[in-house]
């Protein structure tokens, strides 16, 4: 079974500080890592994707994320804290093999992000 | 070219009623995938469909049922309908059936009074 902690429910950042969200997974197999974006009223949009090629993942609007597998960690962040970037962000996990449901991801409770001017 | 389209974007029902969601993928997608996100939690897998066919099941009532058309779009309905059902119910499409990524809808948010 597979499985994401998001660390802190809510993380405050000041505007142009260091934005850092955090993130472990718990899998029986090598797993695929992603982090999404969710604006109010609004579906989930893909940040960035961790499918075992390079472990530092660079995504849209600036941000990245570093696969460490000694940690279970996968951790967004961003150098410099935008008022647009204030919405709630999920880490999600799936199998990197074929099998029944082989594409669900499985999803952290989430993390809103407040960025105050 | 057009994203996830999902309809309604909200249905307000009552207890023990029925209710039919509707999705359609991106254009040249042919996986469909449905969660549903309850108020402060993260979405939770209800069903995939590839190629018209289950390929996967998450753990809810056998309440909950959906099908994938000719054209890949994707129905998920919902029978005697309960307060815990209400939330917002989101649809995913992906190319294919391995390693793609996601594009989810805006979702369908359904209040059961």
């Amino acid at each position: 079974a597979q499985s994401v902690t998001q660390l802190g429910s809510h993380v405050s950042v000041s505007e142009g500080a260091l934005v850092l969200l955090r993130c472990n997974y718990s899998s029986s197999v090598p797993p695929y890592l992603f982090w999404y974006v969710q604006y109010p009223n609004q579906g989930l949009q893909l940040l960035l994707k961790y499918t075992s090629a390079a472990t530092l993942v660079k995504g849209i609007n600036g941000f990245e994320a570093e696969f460490k597998k000694s940690e279970t960690s996968f951790h967004l962040t961003k150098p410099s804290a935008h008022m647009s970037d204030a919405a709630e962000y999920f880490c999600a996990v799936r199998r990197n093999a074929g099998g029944t449901s082989y594409g669900k991801l499985t999803f952290g409770q989430g993390t809103i992000l407040t960025v105050h001017p | 070219d057009a994203g996830v389209t999902q309809s309604p974007t909200h249905l307000i029902k009552t207890r023990g009623q029925q209710v039919t969601l509707r999705c359609s993928p991106i254009s040249g997608h042919k996986s469909v995938s449905w969660y549903q996100q309850v108020l402060g939690q993260g979405p939770q897998f209800i069903f995939q469909y590839y190629e018209k066919e289950e390929r996967g099941r998450g753990n809810f009532p056998d309440r909950f049922s959906a099908r994938q058309f000719p054209n890949y779009s994707s129905e998920l309905n919902v029978n005697a309908l309960l307060l815990g059902d209400s939330a917002l119910y989101l649809c995913a499409s992906s190319a294919g059936w391995g390693n793609q990524p996601q594009h989810f809808g805006d979702g369908t948010r359904l209040s059961i009074l």
